[in-house]
C-alpha cells in the first residue's frame, strides 16, 4: 500500500475558481508535509510545508493539515491558466538528518480559461 | 529562484554499460539528494548525500549504484551495469539543511536497452 495517497488523480477547474487537492498518508510517522507543483519538462518545484494542525496560507495557496487524520489538503482560490500543473504531495519524518520525502502519485490539475 | 541543473536531458544506453548522471546543485547548498520515477509511478527516494557521504538509502539504491561529488563538483549518480529496470526519469535535489525545501533539476531521463 501507498504511504501517501492523493485525490483525485485528475481535476478541472474554470478560471478563477477555487481548486481542492487531498492528500492522505498511512504512516504516522509523517511529521511534515509538502506540496510540490511541476511544470510539463520541469522538476518539481515546493509550494509550501506544513507541520502544525490546522491552515497555513500563502497568497492564493492554503494548505490544511489534520494529524489526527493524517490528512493534508491544498485549496488554491481564484485559479488561474499558469496553476495547471502536477501536484505532489509529500511527506517526511524530518528525523533532524536529510529529509527522505515521500511522494503521492500526484493530482493533475487543469484551469480552463 | 535557485537552479538544480542535470546533464544530459536524455540518455539512451545498452544494458549492461555503465552510465552517470550528472547534477550541479545550488551553489551553498549541502544536502543532496537522487530520486527515480518509473512512468506512471510515484517519485521514490534512492538515497542522499551530505559531508561527502551516504547518509541513507533505499532498498532501490542497488549495489550497482553509487554516489559521489568530488571536491564541490557535479553530484554524480552511476550505474554500472545498467539493468532494463533501470530506465526511469531520475531527479537530482539538494537542499540548505536537512529539512528544508529541496530543490530538484528537471531530471534525466534514461532508457536502458
Amino acid at each position: 500500500q501507498q504511504k501517501v495517497q492523493q485525490s483525485p488523480e485528475s481535476l478541472s477547474v474554470p478560471e478563477g475558481g477555487m481548486a481542492s487537492l487531498n492528500c492522505t498518508s498511512s504512516d504516522r510517522n509523517f511529521q511534515y508535509f509538502w506540496w510540490y507543483r511541476q511544470h510539463s519538462g520541469e522538476g518539481p518545484k515546493a509550494l509550501m510545508s506544513i507541520f502544525s494542525d490546522g491552515d497555513k496560507k500563502e497568497g492564493r495557496f492554503t494548505a490544511h493539515l489534520n494529524k489526527a487524520s493524517l490528512h493534508v489538503s491544498l485549496h488554491i482560490r481564484d485559479s488561474q491558466p499558469s496553476d495547471s500543473a502536477l501536484y505532489f504531495c509529500a511527506a517526511s519524518e524530518h528525523t533532524g538528518g536529510a529529509d527522505r520525502l515521500t511522494f503521492g502519485k500526484g493530482t493533475q490539475l487543469i484551469i480552463q480559461p | 529562484g535557485p537552479k538544480v541543473l542535470q546533464i544530459p536531458s536524455h540518455q539512451i544506453i545498452d544494458m549492461g554499460q555503465m552510465v552517470t548522471l550528472n547534477c550541479d546543485p545550488v551553489s551553498n547548498h549541502l544536502y543532496f539528494y537522487w530520486y527515480k520515477q518509473i512512468l506512471g509511478q510515484q517519485m521514490e527516494f534512492l538515497v542522499n548525500f551530505y559531508n561527502g557521504k551516504v547518509m541513507e538509502k533505499s532498498k532501490l539504491f542497488k549495489d550497482q549504484f553509487s554516489v559521489e561529488r568530488p571536491d564541490g563538483s557535479y553530484f554524480t549518480l552511476k550505474i554500472q551495469p545498467t539493468a532494463l529496470e533501470d530506465s526511469a526519469v531520475y531527479f537530482c535535489a539538494s537542499s540548505w539543511t536537512g529539512g528544508a525545501e529541496q530543490f530538484f533539476g528537471p531530471g534525466t531521463r534514461l532508457t536502458v536497452l
